[in-house]
């Protein structure tokens, strides 16, 4: 079956431990990206990487890091988490790039809660 | 930066009755609509789409209309049914634009018995 799997699907953390949320997809998609929601505000990407070893920010990636070693995975880091960062995160691929647009397939989200 | 605004955030209708959600959005250059419904516990799966170069597309009972003089998109769910309660969302972006979506803050559909 075709998915984009995130963990933890939740997870409750103190300030200043660092986690890290995986993400992997299995369609070969080159376009992934990571997105956080919260009330009021929808959608906002926080980083978004077009291909192997190719990342780049998105509107509000300050607390976070991403790399992308393998087609397949693009985890998401919080060096040293802070109750800001309590959010819905998404992960999402898609098989298009930086010369289209397409459909973004999304995991099924990850509630992440600072203390 | 791209800016897209969705109303209303929330919308309570009538089992059978039509519902009508609307974005507008800043970027002239923006060239791409997706429409996003997010069931509970769920990530955003896409419905239904649309490009600068058509004004209006359907797929069953819901469609999408799109104004490009005035920057306003809309989504219009005819028939509705219980399983049409969900959240969804609309987007804006552009062709080159490296598929960066920029989301409406949603809206919050309840379809009632």
């Amino acid at each position: 079956e075709a998915q984009v799997t995130q963990n933890p699907r939740y997870l409750i953390t103190v300030t200043g431990k660092k986690l890290t949320v995986t993400c992997s997809q299995n369609m070969n998609h080159e376009y992934m990206s990571w997105y956080r929601q919260d009330p009021g505000l929808g959608l906002r990407q926080i980083y978004y990487s077009m291909n192997v070893e190719v990342t780049d920010k998105g509107d509000v990636p300050e607390g976070y890091k991403v790399s992308r070693k393998e087609k397949r995975n693009f985890p998401l880091i919080l060096e040293s988490p802070s109750p800001n960062q309590t959010s819905l995160y998404f992960c999402a691929s898609s098989p298009d790039t930086a010369s289209d647009t397409g459909e973004l397939f999304f995991g099924e989200g990850s509630r992440l809660t600072v203390l | 930066g791209e800016n897209v605004e969705q109303h209303p955030s929330t919308l309570s209708v009538q089992e059978g009755d039509s519902a009508v959600i609307k974005c507008t959005y800043s970027d002239s250059a923006s060239n791409y609509f997706p429409w996003y419904k997010q069931e509970l516990g769920k990530g955003p799966q896409l419905i239904i789409d649309i490009r600068s170069n058509v004004g209006e597309k359907k797929d069953q009972r819901i469609a999408v209309t799109l104004n490009k003089t005035a920057k306003h998109f809309s989504l219009h769910i005819t028939e509705t049914q219980p399983e049409d309660s969900a959240v969804y969302f609309c987007a804006a972006s552009f062709t080159g634009g490296g598929n960066k979506l920029t989301f409406g803050t949603g809206t919050q559909l309840k379809v009632e018995l």
